[in-house]
């Protein structure tokens, strides 16, 4: 079974747009991470953040953590053609659970 | 700096049939976690290895075994494999047996008829 599960499952937006996906996950955690695949091919690290942070940034990238709700977001910003892949949540604590993924496209 | 390799890229077996994925972690990494992805879906762990052992392990048979060498290189092995074992086997290299960040190699598409 998967702890995160990302929310909306599939998301279409236009170029310049931003996008945002959610993450929610059942147990306590030691960090959350959010990876990108291309079609089916190896995960991208995007960016991780840890239990006692609430917000971090990357670029384009902007990541929060509400452990109270045990839930994250993450907002790319001002999107791009190359930005449309799967986007996915991993918790961690000890192995990495993934989710099921949300599948990002971005309309010229 | 070479990054995660994995080894074949794609594999076709039969049910019953054995097979091993091999994976070489990035340089400078001492840990590899092995993940099997169905199509549409999340990847799924299988095992992480570090220092030569199975520190962790996911909800998978025993039929899924593994091992890492004394070079950081680790082998992922399925034995008697079922029509469900088609998959995108992923392998990801980390530092120092932990949770953060990993580097994933391009995958084995291993199918089974």
């Amino acid at each position: 079974s998967q702890q995160g599960e990302e929310d909306p499952q599939a998301l279409s937006i236009q170029e310049g747009e931003n996008a945002t996906m959610n993450c929610s996950y059942k147990t306590s955690i030691n960090n959350l991470q959010w990876y990108r695949q291309n079609s089916g091919r190896g995960l991208v690290h995007l960016i991780l953040i840890r239990s006692n942070e609430r917000e971090k940034h990357s670029g384009r990238l902007r990541v929060t953590l509400d452990t109270s709700k045990k839930s994250s977001s993450l907002l790319i910003t001002a999107s791009r053609a190359a930005d449309t892949a799967s986007y996915f949540c991993a918790t961690s604590l000890g192995e990495i659970i993934f989710g099921s993924g949300t599948r990002l496209s971005i309309r010229p | 700096d070479a990054g995660v390799t994995q080894s074949p890229t794609h594999l076709i077996k039969t049910r019953g049939q054995q097979v091993t994925l091999r994976c070489s972690p990035k340089s400078g990494h001492d840990t590899v976690s092995w993940y099997q992805q169905a199509l549409g879906q999340g990847p799924q762990f299988i095992f992480q290895y570090y220092e030569e052992e199975e520190r962790q392990r996911g909800n998978f048979p025993d039929r899924f075994s593994g091992h890492q060498f004394p070079n950081y290189s680790s082998e992922l092995n399925v034995n008697a494999l079922l029509l469900g074992d088609s998959a995108l086997y992923l392998c990801a290299s980390s530092l120092g047996g932990g949770d953060d960040e990993q580097f994933f190699g391009p995958g084995t598409r291993l199918t089974v008829l």
